[in-house]
C-alpha cells in the first residue's frame, strides 16, 4: 500500500521569509500524481500545487514550489514570500487515480 | 461558479439516529469521494464512486453508507451514529479522462462537522 510521510508535525515562518514542508512517498507505481493541499481552519481543503509524475519538471504557482525527486520519492513543498494568510495545515498527498492518500499534515505558523 | 456543495454545514444527531449527509457538484465530474476527518489527523477515505461503481475502502465500517442516485449528488448515510463518528465529513469530486489534464485532482467541499450527543 502507498504511504505518505510528512515529518514535521508543525513548522513556523516569519512573514517574508522562505519556508520549506517535507514529503516522501512509498509505491512501486511509476505513473501517479503528487499534490500539496491547504486547510486552513476553515477547514476547506484548498489545492495548492499539483505534480504529475512522468513530469520532470518541478510545478510551480506564483509563490509556491515543489521540488521533485522520483527516485528518491520526495515531493518538498517551498512556499516563498511567506504571508499571514499561508498559515494552515498542509497535506501532501500521492494520487493514482482514482485513490489518493494524504500525509499526516504539516501545521505552519506565519509570524508577523 | 463551478463547485462541491455539502449540506448541512453541521449537523447535530442522537447516538443510534440516522443521519444522512449531502454532497452535490457543478463540475460534472464522475467520480465522488467521502472522507472522514478528525480533529488534527488527516482525511480518511470512507469510499468513492467511479461512476455508478461503488468501492469501499476495507476498513470502513459497515455502518457508513453511500448513494449516489445521479452525476451531481452523493449521499453518506450513517445507521446507527456512535460517539467515535463525531468527525468533519468531507466530499470530494475529481474527473477520471483519459489523457492528462486535471485527472486525478481532487475538488473539496467546505465539509459537514457532525455531532454525536
Amino acid at each position: 500500500a502507498q504511504t505518505v510521510t510528512q515529518s514535521q508535525p508543525e513548522m513556523s515562518v516569519q512573514e517574508a521569509e522562505t519556508v520549506t514542508l517535507s514529503c516522501t512517498y512509498d509505491t512501486s507505481e511509476s505513473d501517479y500524481y503528487l499534490f500539496w493541499y491547504k486547510q486552513p481552519p476553515s477547514r476547506q481543503m484548498i489545492l495548492v500545487i499539483r505534480q504529475e509524475a512522468y513530469k520532470q519538471q518541478n510545478a510551480t504557482e506564483n509563490r509556491f514550489s515543489v521540488n521533485f525527486q522520483k527516485a528518491a520519492k520526495s515531493f518538498s513543498l517551498k512556499i516563498s514570500d511567506s504571508q499571514l494568510g499561508d498559515a494552515a495545515m498542509y497535506f501532501c498527498a500521492y494520487c493514482r487515480v482514482p485513490d489518493m492518500r494524504f500525509g499526516a499534515g504539516t501545521r505552519l505558523t506565519v509570524k508577523p | 461558479d463551478a463547485m462541491v456543495i455539502q449540506n448541512p454545514r453541521y449537523q447535530v444527531t442522537q447516538f443510534g439516529k440516522p443521519v444522512t449527509l449531502s454532497c452535490s457538484q457543478t463540475l460534472n465530474h464522475n467520480v465522488m469521494y467521502w472522507y472522514q476527518q478528525k480533529s488534527s489527523q488527516a482525511p480518511k477515505l470512507l469510499f468513492h464512486y467511479y461512476d455508478k461503481d461503488f468501492n469501499n475502502e476495507a476498513d470502513t465500517p459497515d455502518n457508513f453508507q453511500s448513494r449516489r442516485p445521479n452525476t451531481s449528488f452523493c449521499f453518506l448515510d450513517i445507521r446507527s451514529p456512535g460517539l467515535g463518528d463525531a468527525a468533519m465529513y468531507l466530499c470530494a469530486t475529481s474527473r477520471d479522462a483519459r489523457g492528462r489534464g486535471l485527472q486525478g485532482t481532487q475538488y473539496f467541499g467546505p465539509g459537514t462537522r457532525l455531532t454525536v450527543l
